[in-house]
């Protein structure tokens, strides 16, 4: 079955950054493309960016493209997700999601908290 | 970029009842793209409707998406208890940023 298995919660103090994994299984990881969402307590999904997996190339939403760095590793069918210069803002849960346009499947989640 | 705004905010509705559910795009999806998903607390979100109107794999028949170009509706036939929840819609039109609505809560009465 299709899983997307995501690394755990982190705790980051404000200026630093976090990488995200997120392991996928159960079916050719090159095929689908690769989201990362995330969403603030209480609060909607804000869309990140998206990775394709075969070649790696990357889009990013306007408002993370100069901190969200997407990356994989086709050898594990692991993508990752690096976010630089956290802010308080920046606490949410973030998600990895498979999909080009909408997302079937959606990995677990990873809070990650900045505070000082 | 492309702006969702869904309507209601919130939606307090009974079980049984019938559930409609509004997604405004700012712009024309010509081809439709746009999906629907519900999510429920602690949970990551789950695929309803895709192509505006076409079920995902395993999702009750009570559940249907319809509309084209700007405006679409999810609709809840007949409520059931684990229906209430968060949705939200997503548009993919071509390329990204792939922007969601920001979510409609049901609740219940």
């Amino acid at each position: 079955q299709v899983q997307l298995v995501q690394s755990g919660a982190e705790v980051k103090r404000p200026g630093a950054s976090v990488k995200i994994s997120c392991k996928a299984s159960g079916y050719t990881f090159a095929i689908y493309y690769l989201h990362w969402v995330r969403q603030a307590p209480g609060q909607g999904l804000e869309w990140m960016g998206i990775i394709n997996p075969s070649g790696g190339s990357t889009t990013y939403s306007e408002k993370f493209q100069d901190r969200v760095t997407l990356t994989r590793d086709a050898s594990t069918s692991t993508v990752y997700m690096e976010l630089s210069s956290l802010g308080p803002e920046d606490t949410a849960v973030y998600y990895c999601a498979r999909g080009t346009g909408y997302s079937d499947y959606w990995g677990q989640g990873t809070l990650v908290t900045v505070s000082s | 970029e492309i702006v969702l705004t869904q309507s209601p905010g919130t939606l307090s509705l009974s079980p049984g009842e019938r559930a409609t559910l509004s997604c405004r795009a700012s712009q024309s999806l010509g081809s439709s793209f746009l999906a629907w998903y519900q999510q429920k607390p602690g949970q990551p979100p789950r695929l309803l409707i895709y192509g505006a109107s076409s079920r995902a794999a395993g999702i009750p028949d009570r559940f249907s998406g319809s509309g084209s170009g700007t405006d679409f509706t999810l609709t809840i036939s007949r409520l059931e208890p684990e229906d209430f929840a968060l949705y939200y819609c997503q548009q993919y039109e071509t390329s990204p940023p792939f922007s969601f609505g920001q979510g409609t809560k049901l609740e219940i009465k």
